[in-house]
């Protein structure tokens, strides 16, 4: 079963600082997605990134979310301030293979605001 | 856009009891649908997904769901549940852009089996 890795599980920040959360997809893959995950509530598409370009974004991915890959494996979503309306689990997906239509999603972040 | 209704929150179950859990959606353009379970503290794992032909498709672990275009509707069922299967369990459904558009999720059913 091929894997998508995100690092760290689990990020403590204080309102306000910078956050990067990273994602290792599944190599040889041109689209990427950031989902959000709330406490408690359903999973939100945030953006989804093609060829090192954004191709579709939500409502929730304002200004302070950004997305980059900086090298040909590392996939990283970055909030510039964060507030405490943050703090969620943030997942990344990749499609499972080449040309594939379902996305296989890593194992998430859980970023805590306080 | 599209849009997904998970009528229901919480089902409880009883083991070996058959269960189906309702999802229906609204799009102005043709989807893709999908769904997904999440057990505690893990990642999404996907089921099953319908993108094309028969309208009755099979997933792992045992689970089906029919794609019914008329109702608008993507329900999952399984005949005979086990302790295992208690976990969160979403519906998705995405636009037909290839991998361009997210998946837009429903709010989850939360699937309870008893002893």
């Amino acid at each position: 079963e091929p894997e998508v890795t995100q690092t760290p599980s689990h990020q403590v920040t204080q309102m306000g600082q910078e956050v990067i959360l990273r994602c290792v997809p599944i190599s040889n893959h041109l689209y990427f997605y950031w989902y959000r995950q709330i406490l408690g509530q359903k999973v939100e598409f945030l953006v989804s990134f093609y060829n090192n370009e954004i191709s579709e974004k939500s409502e929730i991915f304002d200004d302070q979310f950004s997305v980059e890959r900086p090298d040909g494996s590392n996939f990283t979503l970055k909030i510039r301030s964060t507030k405490l309306e943050d703090s969620a689990m943030y997942f990344c997906a990749t499609p499972k293979t080449s040309g594939s239509i379902e996305q296989f999603f890593g194992p998430g972040t859980r970023l805590t605001v306080l | 856009a599209q849009s997904v209704t998970q009528l229901d929150s919480q089902v409880p179950v009883f083991e070996e009891a058959p269960v189906e859990l309702r999802c229906n959606y609204s799009s102005s353009v043709s989807v893709y649908l999908f769904w997904y379970v999440q057990y505690p503290n893990q990642g999404l794992q996907l089921l099953l997904k319908y993108l094309s032909g028969s309208t009755l498709v099979k997933g792992i672990n045992g689970f089906e769901a029919e794609f019914n275009k008329s109702q608008t509707s993507f329900h999952l069922r399984k005949p005979s549940v086990h302790i295992s299967d208690t976990a969160e369990y979403f519906c998705a459904v995405s636009g037909n852009r290839g991998g361009a558009d997210g998946l837009t999720f429903g709010k989850g059913t939360h699937l309870i089996i008893q002893p």
